[in-house]
């Protein structure tokens, strides 16, 4: 596609419920990445996804959270039990290869907000 | 470990003024890219500008232009002629060999009219 899209754009979701986040990254770009935006805060990098090679989840901030990445293309961030501190802006970004010369194009993001 | 730091959490200027935005950072790196981008409230981020490291000269995108002190590790944006348009929080960022793209925690651009 043109950019990168993310669904749902904003999700409300009670406390201890599980939710999947959705990412379709640039058509193309071998690399996609997870990062949260806590309110007001900079970007926490999640997980990395570089083609078919076994992804980098040193960001991942507990064993509830998981992303996986099917055919190399649209990626999937699932928060099991949800807790009120998971409340926060969740990105999607590809690259070319490592985007070291181009940097990321990042999607609109959902807004996770749990009660 | 490679840190961004910076320090100014909130800026506020009058339309048509000049704005420098500050940024420093950490890399025990020789070689790595340095980028500007702007989150408006749309929450999309967008990139402003981009540096190589091992390019001297000061990169310029129209009315924004950054000043690259690669021995401080300074990497600070200029925006000339601000326009309503520019309010947004604004990240630098640094991208070095094998690692992710690292934040600082934003500054946060109000442009008055």
């Amino acid at each position: 596609g043109a950019g990168v899209s993310q669904s749902p754009s904003n999700k409300v979701t009670e406390k201890g419920k599980d939710v999947e986040l959705r990412c379709d990254p640039i058509s193309g770009h071998t690399a996609l990445y997870w990062y949260r935006q806590s309110l007001g805060q900079g970007l926490e990098f999640l997980i990395y996804f570089q083609g078919n090679s076994a992804p980098d989840k040193s960001g991942l901030p507990s064993d509830r959270f998981s992303a996986e990445r099917t055919g190399g293309s649209v990626s999937t961030l699932t928060i099991q039990r949800t807790q009120q501190e998971d409340s926060a802006v969740y990105l999607c970004a590809s690259s070319l290869d490592r985007g070291l010369r181009d940097g990321y194009t990042f999607g609109s993001g959902t807004r996770l907000t749990v009660v | 470990a490679q840190t961004v730091t910076q320090s100014q959490p909130e800026m506020s200027v009058q339309e048509a003024e000049t704005v420098t935005l500050s940024c420093t950072y950490d890399t025990s790196e020789s070689n790595y890219y340095l980028f500007w981008y702007k989150q408006p409230p749309s929450r999309q981020m967008i990139l402003v500008i981009r540096q190589e490291a091992y390019k001297q000269q000061n990169a310029t995108e129209n009315r924004f232009s950054v000043n690259f002190q690669k021995a401080a590790k300074s990497f600070s944006l200029k925006i000339s002629d601000s326009q309503l348009g520019d309010t947004a929080m604004y990240f630098c960022a640094l991208i070095q060999g094998a690692q992710k793209l690292v934040f600082g925690q934003g500054t946060r651009l109000t442009i008055n009219p």
